[in-house]
């Protein structure tokens, strides 16, 4: 089944603590992209990838880092969360430029800083 | 800079009834716009896209948008709506203009009353 899984599904952790949430396509998708949705401001671009080592800021990048080391993955690292970075976490893959075609999401990752 | 608006936070129908989400955008060049749905704990979903072409555009579960570029809007509709059509619709932009970003507006509510 063509998906983007997300682990963890849910995470609550406390200030300071570094951990990463991982992403991970099967569809042989170039571009990935990490998005955070907050309520009343919709989803906002984290970074994203247009491809293996080419990685790039979004709307909203501090605080977090990505690293694209192979083309089905592209994980989210907080090297030291915040309260401010507690948020409902996807990451979404497309074919190509996410300018031409649709993007697939992963399941969300419910993210809680203490 | 690109950005889209969806003036209305939540839109209540009822069932049987036509349903309109509406979306504005701004971008400095021609716009490439997507609907996405997010139904209840899940990930986002596409439904349509325009890139190019004829304004009306059809997508997935019956909806469709037209393309106004005049008024920069790009409105989702559906002729009969469903009580499972009620979950969070979310307008996107890309200008195109080598812009590897997609923006999302904030989301719409739709309630589908029985």
């Amino acid at each position: 089944e063509a998906q983007v899984t997300q682990n963890p599904r849910y995470l609550i952790t406390v200030t300071g603590k570094k951990l990463t949430v991982t992403c991970s396509q099967n569809m042989n998708h170039e571009y990935m992209s990490w998005y955070r949705q907050d309520p009343g401001l919709g989803l906002r671009q984290i970074y994203y990838s247009m491809n293996v080592e080419v990685t790039d800021k979004g709307d909203v990048p501090e605080g977090y880092k990505v690293s694209r080391k192979e083309k089905r993955n592209f994980p989210l690292i907080l090297e030291s969360p915040s309260p401010n970075q507690t948020s409902l976490y996807f990451c979404a893959s497309s074919l190509e430029l996410a300018v031409y075609n649709e993007q697939f999401f992963g399941p969300g990752t419910r993210l809680t800083v203490l | 800079a690109q950005s889209v608006a969806q003036p209305e936070d939540q839109v209540n129908v009822a069932e049987g009834n036509p349903l309109t989400v509406k979306c504005t955008y701004s971008v400095s060049g021609n716009p490439y716009l997507f609907w996405y749905v997010q139904y209840p704990n899940r990930g986002l979903q596409f439904l349509l896209k325009y890139i190019t072409g004829d304004n009306l555009v059809k997508g997935s579960y019956g909806f469709e948008a037209e393309f106004n570029k005049s008024q920069t809007s790009f409105h989702l509709k559906k002729p009969s709506a469903l009580v499972s059509d009620s979950a969070l619709y979310f307008c996107a932009v890309n200008s195109g203009a080598g812009s590897y970003q997609l923006t999302f507006g904030k989301g719409t509510k739709l309630s589908v009353i029985p």
